[in-house]
């Protein structure tokens, strides 16, 4: 079955610099999360999208912006990036309409700010 | 705002049951109780959820107190691959109306062979 991809899965930046997080949710689904998950800590909630629209906003910093697009896949943009943002980064999709909330994880993507 | 308390970590002998607890004593009414587990840092991985029934499916059982003020996750037979952080999860509904995880800080499980 298919899963959730995220693009890059690895990605080196320098400080103050900008990156930008892909997320292809499984198809059908219309329903992204994002989580920051820092080293030895928990999955901290960021920003979700149903239907191409912000449905809820956590812990994001206001340097970090996100949206969901047509094809349902979604961007995080980080920018001003700081050593305290690498972290690993992991979207999720469910199938909201099918009132189905279960959250599918993607691999991650692992930032690191040197 | 964390709504779960987990123990840090637990053993669990290969080809025992184990026994996860979570305290959510805080959970509203229509909160649901989601487990998910990562092994090692990849995504977390869907286990079950429950709302007060009791539940099971291929990979475990959740059994839910009446009160609904904890539950315990039992894995029935632990392999080596079961080895993982264990996360018990309160999904919460927002004011825009979907819904959002609260995750904890979740269980290290260790299987020993």
């Amino acid at each position: 079955a298919a899963g959730v991809i995220q693009s890059p899965r690895h990605l080196i930046k320098e400080k103050r610099e900008t990156a930008t997080l892909k997320c292809y949710p499984i198809p059908r689904h219309d329903t992204v999360y994002w989580y920051q998950q820092g080293p030895g800590q928990d999955p901290q909630f960021l920003i979700s999208f149903y239907e191409k629209m912000q449905s809820d906003k956590g812990s994001i910093p206001d340097r970090f912006s996100a949206q969901q697009f047509s094809d349902y896949h979604s961007e995080l943009n980080m920018s001003s990036l700081e050593l305290g943002d690498s972290a690993l980064y992991f979207c999720a999709s469910s199938f909201r309409t099918s009132g189905s909330y279960e959250q599918y994880f993607g691999p991650g993507t692992r930032l690191t700010v040197t | 705002d964390a709504k779960t308390t987990q123990p840090t970590s637990m053993d669990c002998a290969e080809g025992r049951a184990a026994n996860l607890p979570c305290n959510h004593s805080t959970i509203s009414g229509n909160e649901y109780v989601y487990w998910y587990r990562q092994i090692h840092s990849q995504g977390p991985q869907y286990i079950i959820h429950g709302l007060k029934n009791n539940e099971t499916n291929e990979m475990a059982s959740l059994i839910i107190t009446e009160d609904r003020k904890s539950s315990t996750l039992i894995l029935p037979h632990a392999t080596l691959r079961d080895t993982a952080v264990y996360y018990c999860i309160v999904r919460v509904e927002t004011t825009s109306g979907t819904y959002k995880y609260i995750f904890g800080t979740g269980t290290r499980l260790k299987v020993l062979a």
